[in-house]
């Protein structure tokens, strides 16, 4: 649904380990689906999308899976970097809309 | 090749008064949204234009309008001020609706 709440959930991972970040999506007609970074101060950075018809997307370091059954979407980052400290939204957009739903994020905390 | 520009940076006002806020797209995008961004929220969706009209509109009041002109940038006012309007006002532009957006920094927009 819309984004709501005022405290983040947050996700502390040890520099090197492998990172996981969920989202529950609202809509199962949303069928575009898109993973922004946002570093304090800055707007939010494109990582990698993926659509309806697709279950998994890989980039570099980051894997994308969408699963449809559950409206659940996922973002996988290896071996994470001290760099990849951020805020991370998914964003959903419907078929036959123009509107970007995005979730509540999760802050990324990387751990020396 | 710049990104979307947005401008200011900053901005004070206080209650009641009038604001504009700039965009610049990203060279080769022709759709622009805005989306207000409140402390520790993901962005919410304000409206999106598309060859110089309003597409489609998120749940903002017609206090917030908008414009955008043949160069494809991008124009967001908003009268009559009050203090909840004090946030993060993000631009972002794409090629298309169903492509990825790509931010601007924002506009930090403080009502006194």
């Amino acid at each position: 649904g819309e984004s709501v709440g005022l405290h983040l959930p947050t996700l502390s991972v040890q520099e090197g380990d492998n990172s996981i970040i969920n989202c529950a999506y609202s809509n199962s007609a949303s069928d575009y689906f898109i993973w922004y970074k946002q570093e304090s101060g800055k707007g939010p950075q494109f990582i990698i999308d993926i659509r309806s018809n697709m279950d998994k997307r890989q980039g570099q370091r980051v894997t994308v899976l969408l699963n449809k059954t559950v409206k659940h979407l996922s973002l996988q980052i290896a071996a994470t970097q001290p760099g990849d400290s951020a805020v991370y939204f998914c964003a959903e957009l419907t078929s036959g809309t123009y509107k970007y739903i995005f979730g509540t994020g999760t802050r990324l905390k990387v751990l020396a | 090749d710049a990104g979307v520009t947005q401008s200011p940076t900053h901005l004070i006002k206080t209650r009641g008064q009038q604001v504009t806020l700039r965009c610049s797209p990203k060279s080769g995008h022709d759709t622009v949204s805005w989306y207000q961004q409140a402390l520790g929220q993901g962005p919410q969706f304000i409206f999106q234009y598309y060859e110089e009209e309003e597409r489609q509109r998120g749940n903002f009041p017609d206090r917030f309008s908008g414009h955008q002109f043949p160069n494809y940038s991008s124009e967001l006012n908003v009268n009559a001020l009050l203090l909840g309007d004090s946030a993060l006002y993000l631009c972002a532009s794409s090629l298309r609706w169903d492509q990825p957006q790509h931010f601007g920094d924002g506009t930090r927009l403080s009502i006194l």
